[in-house]
Order: structure tokens, then sequence, then C-alpha cells
């Protein structure tokens, strides 16, 4: 089955803790992306990656980091410098060629 | 970058009406997706739209790109079709998705 994957689908953690979400994809996607929802609100972008070992900051980046090791792959880590970083994390792929992107069923974040 | 902006925000409906959403733009569009994000908070792809009209089922989607707004069209609405549809435009060569910020519809039995 090809599809997007993401864990864990809750997390809780301390202020103060770095924490790792991870994203995985099967479809030989090229580009993959990292967008944060806030209740009520749509989606923004934290940060996007084209190519394995290339990736770019999106809107909302400060406080993020991630990296592009693998095509499959596209891990995101929310620092303790991120100042709100309790929010529901959705990550997407898309073909190279083609606008259209596919999502993952998303992490909830919750930072205490 | 472009704005997107989306009516109505909220929405109630009983079974079995039909409903149409929509979304406009600050400017011409050349690529639109609707979603449906479903209470688990699911994003599910609807239609990938730049123009034109498609069918899936009961629901349809028409753009205008040149006059800066997309349609969608729910008929016959279920009460499993609740939850937030979002429109989006992918901007620049790297296709960062800008979202509206959604519309909410309940379904009522």
């Amino acid at each position: 089955d090809g599809g997007i994957t993401q864990s864990p689908k809750y997390l809780f953690r301390k202020e103060g803790q770095n924490v790792t979400l991870s994203c995985e994809q099967n479809l030989n996607h090229d580009a993959m992306y990292w967008y944060r929802q806030d209740p009520g609100q749509g989606l923004r972008l934290i940060y996007y990656s084209q190519i394995v070992n290339d990736f770019q900051k999106g809107d909302i980046a400060e406080g993020y980091s991630v990296s592009r090791e693998k095509k499959e792959s596209f891990p995101l880590t929310v620092t303790s410098a991120q100042k709100n970083p309790t929010a529901f994390y959705l990550c997407a792929s898309r073909r190279g060629l083609s606008y259209e992107q596919y999502f993952g069923p998303g992490t909830r974040l919750t930072v205490t | 970058g472009i704005q997107v902006e989306q009516s109505p925000p909220d929405l109630i409906l009983q079974e079995g009406a039909n409903s149409t959403l929509r979304c406009n733009f600050s400017d011409s569009v050349n690529n639109l997706q609707w979603f449906h994000q479903n209470p688990w908070g699911q994003l599910i792809n609807l239609f990938y739209i730049p123009s034109g009209t498609k069918q899936n089922g009961r629901l349809s989607a028409t753009t205008v790109a040149t006059e800066r707004y997309s349609l969608l069209y729910i008929s016959s609405s279920q009460t499993t079709d609740s939850g937030v549809y979002f429109c989006a435009h992918g901007q620049g060569s790297q296709g960062n998705l800008i979202f509206g910020k959604g519309t909410k519809l309940s379904v009522k039995p």
C-alpha cells in the first residue's frame, strides 16, 4: 500500500525538551513538506525539501529543524527554541511535475 | 503572495441538503486543491482543479482562475461529510501550499 506514515500519532513532552517527529513515504515522491496546524486555522509551512540532502525554510521555520538523508524520510525536530510547540503537525509529499500534494495522518504534539 | 479566503466559515446542514463552498483568491491562480479534514485530522484529497469542472460522486468542483475563485459543491449531504473543507493554492516552482482557514461543515441526521 503506497502512502505517507507519521509517527507517533500523539506525543507529549515537557517544556525544554527537543522532540523528533517521523515522516516516511513510499510513493517515490521527490518533494516533501512539513506543515503546522493550530486550532481553527489552516495549515502553515514549516520546511520543505525538493530533493535528498536539500531543504528550505518555510514561513514559520524558527525553532524547527529537518534533515533529508533519504528520499523516503523527512523527520522534523521541534527544538526547545520553539515558543509555542503545541500543535498538529502534518507531513506531505508531491510528485516531481505535479502540484498535487498528499498528506500523512498527522502527529498531535502537546508540550507542558 | 496570494491570499486565500474561504466562505462561509461555518455551515450546518440537514442530511440530504446541498451546499456550495467558496474559495476566493487575491490574484489569478494556476493550481488549486480541495481537501476534506475528517474529525481525526486526516487531510483527504478531494480535487486537484487548476481550472474547469470535475465531478466525483456527490462532489464536484469548479475553478475559474481568471476570476479568482473556486467552488466546491456537495449534493445530498451525509453525516460523514462533516468536517473542515480547505482549499489551497500551490505557489512558486516548489509548490508550497497556501491554505484558506477552512469551512467547518456539520451535517445533522
